[in-house]
């Protein structure tokens, strides 16, 4: 079955510490995104990428950092210098312009 | 003020009622989806429009594009309807998302 994978689904990490959120899709998507969810906030853009090798900031991006070296996977760093980074993570993907977005399941990260 | 404006933010109902939720936008967009996230956290998308209206078993979804408006509607309310109900426009290659409606339907 096709779909988009974000592992894991729970991540723990002390305060000053880099951590790696994986997003991988089989559905031979072009576009891929990184958001963050908040308690009471709608989701906002991190960083997007429309093709393998090139990506752009988001509303967000500061603190966060993403690679596109495979069309299927598009991880995202979440660096010491994010002040804030306890928060729900969601990746998507997208065909074109024309198609539905896809959604990963996800992954709660708590910074200790 | 938010570009996407959802209402109501918390509904409760009856199982078997009438769910009406309500999006609003300010942005010129593309296209419209209508999301759904249970409590573990993932998202589904339900509708992705532009025009008109669509159906999906009970789930009825509209939109107006001239008063920058789209409703979703679920007939018949069930307790596995419960759930956050989530609107977003695309504006160029972005989604820009509401806060949520979230629903509870009670048996």
């Amino acid at each position: 079955d096709g779909g988009i994978t974000q592992s894991p689904k729970y991540l723990f990490r002390k305060e000053g510490q880099n951590v790696t959120l994986s997003c991988e899709q089989n559905l031979n998507h072009d576009a891929m995104y990184w958001y963050r969810q908040d308690p009471g906030q709608g989701l906002r853009l991190i960083y997007y990428s429309q093709i393998v090798n090139d990506f752009q900031k988001g509303d967000i991006a500061e603190g966060y950092s993403v690679s596109r070296e495979k069309k299927e996977s598009f991880p995202l760093t979440v660096t010491s210098a994010q002040k804030n980074p306890t928060a729900f993570y969601l990746c998507a993907s997208r065909g074109n312009m024309n198609t539905e977005a896809f959604f990963g399941q996800g992954t709660r990260l708590t910074v200790v | 003020k938010n570009e996407v404006e959802q209402s109501p933010q918390n509904l409760t109902a009856q199982e078997g009622e009438f769910i009406t939720i309500n999006c609003s936008y300010s942005v010129g967009i593309s296209a419209l989806h209508w999301l759904q996230q249970h409590p573990g956290g993932g998202i589904v998308s339900l509708f992705m429009l532009s025009s008109g209206k669509k159906k999906h078993g009970r789930l009825i979804a509209t939109i107006n594009i001239q008063e920058k408006h789209s409703s979703l509607h679920i007939t018949a309310s069930h307790p596995r309807d419960s759930a956050v109900y989530i609107c977003a426009v695309r504006d160029a290659d972005k989604l820009i998302f509401g806060t949520g409606t979230r629903l509870q339907v009670f048996p």
